[in-house]
């Protein structure tokens, strides 16, 4: 069936570092890839998203890239404060109702 | 406030003794989900529902029920829990399901024992 692996499960970086979170889907038809951040005890919250026809997008501190060849796609994260630190999920859809989750990654920002 | 509420929060029970959890949105979303997280396995779909009267399966649906007689409540029912639904429970809810925002829910800490 459809996956959508995630990595690092697990990403520490000092404050003001880059930190990249990196996806890889199965289906092909994806064309849809949002990105999650849940802070403790809360429910995941969008914070990016990127569809099939677009490489890149930028909000700020916050990118997506999205590699449709490779079935790749990545959050980059600069400048990076202590507020960053929660699990970040990566998602795929392919327009149907299902949403396959990554696993997450928890990210740690040291002060 | 646009809001997806759960209730309860937390919950112990004992095995097959039934239960509820309650999901509302007040934002007129046509699309409601049920996911839940383990670690180290993400959030998977239990349950999806495109309108009242309208849901579907998703990846991991056995020992669980949802109903949708209202467009803004997805209750989720346990009708007879075990330890391995022992997990965290979140609802969501979208202006479609195709490829747009989902609102999640606060969860709900469920333990069965």
């Amino acid at each position: 069936g459809e996956n959508v692996e995630q990595h690092p499960s697990t990403l520490s970086v000092q404050e003001g570092d880059s930190a990249v979170i990196k996806c890889t889907y199965s289906d092909s038809a994806s064309n849809y890839f949002p990105w999650y951040k849940q802070e403790l005890g809360k429910g995941p919250q969008l914070i990016i998203d990127i569809r099939s026809n677009v490489g890149e997008k930028k909000d700020q501190r916050i990118a997506v890239t999205l590699n449709k060849t490779a079935k790749h796609f990545s959050l980059h994260i600069t400048e990076t404060q202590p507020e960053d630190s929660a699990v970040y999920f990566c998602a795929a859809s392919s327009g149907g109702f299902k949403t396959i989750f990554g696993a997450g990654t928890r990210l740690f920002v040291k002060a | 406030e646009a809001q997806v509420t759960q209730n309860p929060r937390y919950l112990i029970t004992v095995t097959g003794k039934k239960l509820t959890v309650t999901c509302s949105q007040n934002m007129n979303h046509e699309y409601m989900s049920w996911y839940r997280q383990d670690p180290g396995l993400g959030l998977r779909q239990i349950y999806y529902s495109m309108n009242v009267e309208v849901t579907d399966k998703g990846d991991v649906p056995e020992g669980y029920k949802v109903s949708r007689k209202e467009k803004r409540n997805f209750p989720l029912i346990l009708e007879s829990p075990s330890p391995n639904q022992t997990s965290l429970y979140f609802c969501a809810s979208s202006v479609q399901g195709l490829n747009t925002e989902a609102f999640f829910g606060q969860g709900t800490r469920l333990t069965v024992v």
